[in-house]
């Protein structure tokens, strides 16, 4: 089961891009990324999701080195709505491994 | 498209009160179903997670019970509440895919246990 790593915390100023790096060392080979974005009192919302190098969607981009061991998220010109906690995740596709850390707290500041 | 419901929303219980959420998903068959907790400023914590009705597979040992009568129906209960049972309690659900595995929250249910 792969273990992941953020930093506990970040700041950042509306506009500006913010990227979120999570380490997984023990990534395995059919693991894997997703990113998690929850607000107080909700339920986490799904990001993005990739396996390797990048994707991008309408709200993200995930950058993932041919190591697999780190990832990136990537939020574009940030907002005040965009305070919030981000999780990184790394599983399988058998839905029964998921493992959420603290996760990242993003404040954006005016 | 696919809901999830969970009730109630919040929900204030006595200690030694017995303890019943339920959550329910719409619009997708044979999902994978979970129960996570959330204590105050805390990460997600998965208590049990389902396959399958009547298939029920434990995280964390508790005094929480899950079943799963129905599909798409997953029920959290309790015979008797602790204070460490407070908490935010979320329920999920997801489809076997192959690509990596996403989960959908439902809103929540913030349990307080006195």
């Amino acid at each position: 089961l792969a273990k992941t790593t953020q930093p506990i915390s970040m700041d950042s100023y509306e506009g500006q891009e913010v990227n979120i790096t999570c380490s997984h060392n023990n990534i395995a080979t059919n693991d894997y990324i997703t990113w998690y974005q929850q607000f107080p009192s909700q339920g986490p919302r799904f990001i993005i999701q990739g396996y390797k190098t990048k994707v991008t969607n309408e709200v993200a981009s995930l950058f993932i080195p041919a190591d697999r061991k780190s990832s990136t998220l990537s939020l574009p010109r940030v907002s005040l709505s965009d305070t919030a906690v981000y999780y990184c995740l790394v599983d399988d596709n058998y839905g029964q491994n998921f493992v959420f850390g603290p996760g990242t707290r993003l404040s954006v500041l005016p | 498209s696919q809901t999830i419901h969970q009730w109630p929303a919040t929900l204030v219980q006595p200690v030694g009160s017995p303890l019943s959420l339920e959550c329910t998903v719409e619009g997708t068959s044979n999902p994978n179903l979970y129960w996570y907790r959330q204590a105050a400023g805390r990460g997600l914590q998965l208590l049990f997670y389902s396959v399958g009705i009547g298939q029920i597979s434990s995280e964390v040992p508790q005094n929480l019970s899950a079943s799963r009568p129905q599909d798409r129906q997953f029920i959290l209960s309790s015979k008797k509440l602790l204070l460490s049972d407070s908490g935010f309690y979320l329920c999920a659900w997801s489809l076997v895919a192959t690509t990596g595995d996403t989960q959908y929250f439902g809103p929540g249910t913030r349990l307080t246990v006195l």
